[in-house]
């Protein structure tokens, strides 16, 4: 079946440090989208990216959907505390009607 | 936020009990969904309704009944549950179909003993 991997599964930073995280599809996807979950907490959501190639930014994310539209990646400049947290891509596959969430990335900012 | 309410937010069971977990959304939308979350595991998707109509069994144990007497409220009944049931439930809803934005709630957090 379908699978959505995302690497690191971990990942601990230097508050001030950049960090990346990467999403994998087996197959094509209509979109994808990302989502944080704080320790604790739910899943919120970030972003949707749809076209080929798209590529979007909020403050210090960025977001990328790659040419053939099977992975995806998350840019965080210059970490924070606050970014701590698990981040998910999510990826909708064409003709179905369901999102498969990725393994997660869980993200800690050491001050 | 409170657009996506769920009770209880802990639970704990044993294996004869039989329990259900509610959802209640303040969004006006369509479409809900139920997600167990395990640890070191990726969000599963269980069920989906569209317009209280289930559109999605992910090969989900009977154990697990779900119901959706109007668009707004979900209901996940359990009963005869296993250990390695026990996980965090996550209520979810959309304002239409698969390509809309989620909207989570707190989640259930569920011990079975």
């Amino acid at each position: 079946g379908q699978q959505v991997m995302q690497i690191p599964q971990y990942q601990h930073v230097q508050e001030g440090e950049d960090f990346t995280t990467y999403c994998n599809s087996s197959t094509t996807l209509s979109n994808i989208q990302w989502y944080k979950q704080r320790p604790g907490g739910h899943p919120v959501f970030l972003i949707q990216l749809v076209k080929s190639g798209e590529v979007k930014k909020q403050k210090r994310l960025t977001f990328q959907f790659g040419e053939a539209k099977k992975n995806s990646s998350l840019h965080i400049t210059a970490t924070q505390t606050t970014d701590v947290g698990t981040y998910f891509c999510a990826g909708l596959t064409s003709g179905t009607y369901k999102y498969i969430f990725g393994t997660g990335t869980r993200l800690k900012v050491l001050a | 936020e409170t657009g996506v309410t769920q009770t209880p937010r802990h639970l704990v069971m044993g294996m004869t009990n039989k329990k259900s977990l509610k959802c209640e959304q303040h969004l006006g939308h369509n479409a809900m969904y139920w997600y167990k979350q395990s640890a070191k595991k990726p969000l599963e998707l269980m069920f989906v309704y569209n317009f209280k109509e289930q559109t999605e069994n992910n090969s989900v144990p009977s154990r697990f009944s779900p119901e959706c007497p109007n668009s707004s409220h979900l209901f996940l009944h359990l009963h005869t549950l296993q250990p390695e049931d026990s996980a965090l439930y996550l209520c979810a809803s959309s304002q239409g179909g698969a390509s809309e934005t989620q909207y989570f709630g707190p989640g259930t957090r569920l011990l079975v003993l």
